[in-house]
């Protein structure tokens, strides 16, 4: 079964550093979608991607989150100077028609902020 | 106002027997998704089910099943003949809106699940 593959798995980061999340979504989709969960709380959107611009952001994605599709396979997220309150998972989607089903999620890449 | 609302922050059940975990909606939007996700304590998020607003039966895939009460704003799961490897978090979801476009999942706060032997 098609998977969407998220790396680093863990990532720990010292506090102003710049990250970057990678992902691959299933080849076939076109909508690809940021996601984030901090320890303990529900997931939360932060952003949604398609035709290589951000189709809508949450309040959460400030200035200091950019997403990009460098190429035709990976969807990145790079946080410019990372704040302890950015510890959290985070997870990539992809869906193929934007219709919401199929949904597909990645494992997650929980990012440590010290 | 809470879009997706999980008002069980906890629930234990016996291994075997049914559960069913609670999930309501608030949407204006005729046309909608609701979903489930298992998330074990490794972290991922695991697709169970989904029931679309104008789906006419209710969702079953294996021993998950989805009660969809549509007029109540509800879509509950029913996990038949509980297992050890159940227990976990589980989230319900929804996305609003129209069958195009990139469209985002609202979550609730999640129900954690344990499996007693």
């Amino acid at each position: 079964e098609p998977e969407v593959t998220q790396t680093p798995s863990h990532q720990v980061t010292q506090m102003g550093q710049e990250v970057i999340l990678r992902c691959v979504p299933i080849s076939n989709h076109l909508y690809f979608y940021w996601y984030r969960q901090i320890l303990g709380q529900k997931v939360e959107f932060l952003v949604s991607f398609y035709n290589n611009e951000i189709s809508e952001k949450s309040e959460i994605f400030d200035d200091q989150f950019s997403v990009e599709r460098p190429d035709g396979s990976n969807f990145t997220l790079k946080i410019r100077s990372t704040k302890l309150e950015d510890s959290a998972m985070y997870f990539c989607a992809s869906t193929m028609r934007g219709r919401g089903y199929g949904y597909t999620f990645g494992s997650g890449t929980r990012l440590t902020v010290v | 106002a809470q879009k997706i609302t999980q008002t069980q922050p906890g629930m234990f059940v016996q291994e075997k027997e049914a559960v069913t975990l609670d999930c309501t909606y608030d949407t204006s939007d005729p046309s909608y998704g609701l979903f489930w996700y298992k998330q074990p304590s490794s972290g991922e998020m695991i697709f169970l089910i989904y029931q679309g607003s104008y789906d006419q039966q209710n969702a079953t895939e294996g021993r998950y099943s989805l009660n969809f009460q549509k007029a109540r704003k509800s879509a509950n799961l029913v996990i038949s003949a509980s297992q050890l490897g159940d227990s976990a978090m589980y989230f319900c979801a929804m996305r609003e809106g129209g069958m195009e476009g990139a469209q985002k999942l609202v979550f609730g706060q999640g129900t954690r699940l344990t499996i007693n032997p």
